[in-house]
């Protein structure tokens, strides 16, 4: 059954520092988003991407972050200068498309963000 | 963001029994619902999901109930398993921005 991966599953940075968390999507699949979980907090929508654009971004994904597609497969987000409130669980997932009840989106199985 | 609520942060059942999970939500303009359970070091995982126009949908021992007029909707189990035990989140979803609202989970501890 096709699934989203994610790597790595965990990642260690200094404050300060550039990470990139890379996540493979389901290969059909048009729609992209990132989602993050703070320890003991809920999960929290980051960012949507379709068709090679920000489809619809949150408070939280501000001009530090961004998200790319380099290549056709991989989705990335990218964080310039990492600070400690980022430390947290981020999530991938794909959808087929966007249009209610006729598709869901599937998860990755997460980075784990440590900002040291 | 209080949007999606999950009052319950534990439920612990027995073997066989039903679980009940609930979930409250305040914007009325939500498109559709949706239940993911979530292993421990793992992704949230698609259980089932209910559109706004439908009050019941079942799939084998899962069905979700959802009251609109109270803004409620709930997750029945039966009969549950120890190998259901994990966290719950009740999701929803704008129809406009695709984005999921999630609630904050209710662990579920069913006990052989």
């Amino acid at each position: 059954e096709p699934e989203v991966t994610q790597t790595p599953s965990h990642q260690v940075t200094q404050m300060g520092q550039e990470v990139i968390l890379r996540c493979v999507p389901i290969s059909n699949h048009l729609y992209f988003y990132w989602y993050r979980q703070i320890l003991g907090q809920k999960v929290e929508f980051l960012v949507s991407f379709y068709n090679n654009e920000i489809s619809e971004k949150s408070e939280i994904f501000d001009d530090q972050f961004s998200v790319e597609r380099p290549d056709g497969s991989n989705f990335t987000l990218k964080i310039r200068s990492t600070k400690l409130e980022d430390s947290a669980m981020y999530f991938c997932a794909s959808t087929f498309r966007r249009i209610v009840g006729t598709d869901t989106q599937y998860f990755g199985p997460g980075t784990r963000l440590t900002v040291l | 963001d209080q949007q999606v609520k999950q009052n319950s942060p534990s439920l612990s059942v027995q073997e066989g029994r039903i679980s009940i999970l609930n979930c409250d939500y305040t914007n009325s303009m939500f498109d559709y619902f949706l239940w993911y359970k979530k292993y421990p070091a793992e992704g949230p995982t698609f259980l089932i999901s209910i559109s706004s126009i439908k009050d019941k949908n079942e799939d084998g021992r899962f069905t979700v109930f959802l009251n609109k007029s109270a803004k409620h909707l709930s997750l029945h189990i039966v009969p549950s398993q120890p190998g259901d035990s994990a966290v719950y989140f009740c999701a929803a979803l704008y129809n406009q921005g695709g984005k999921l609202i999630f609630g904050q989970g209710t662990e579920l501890s069913v006990k052989p």
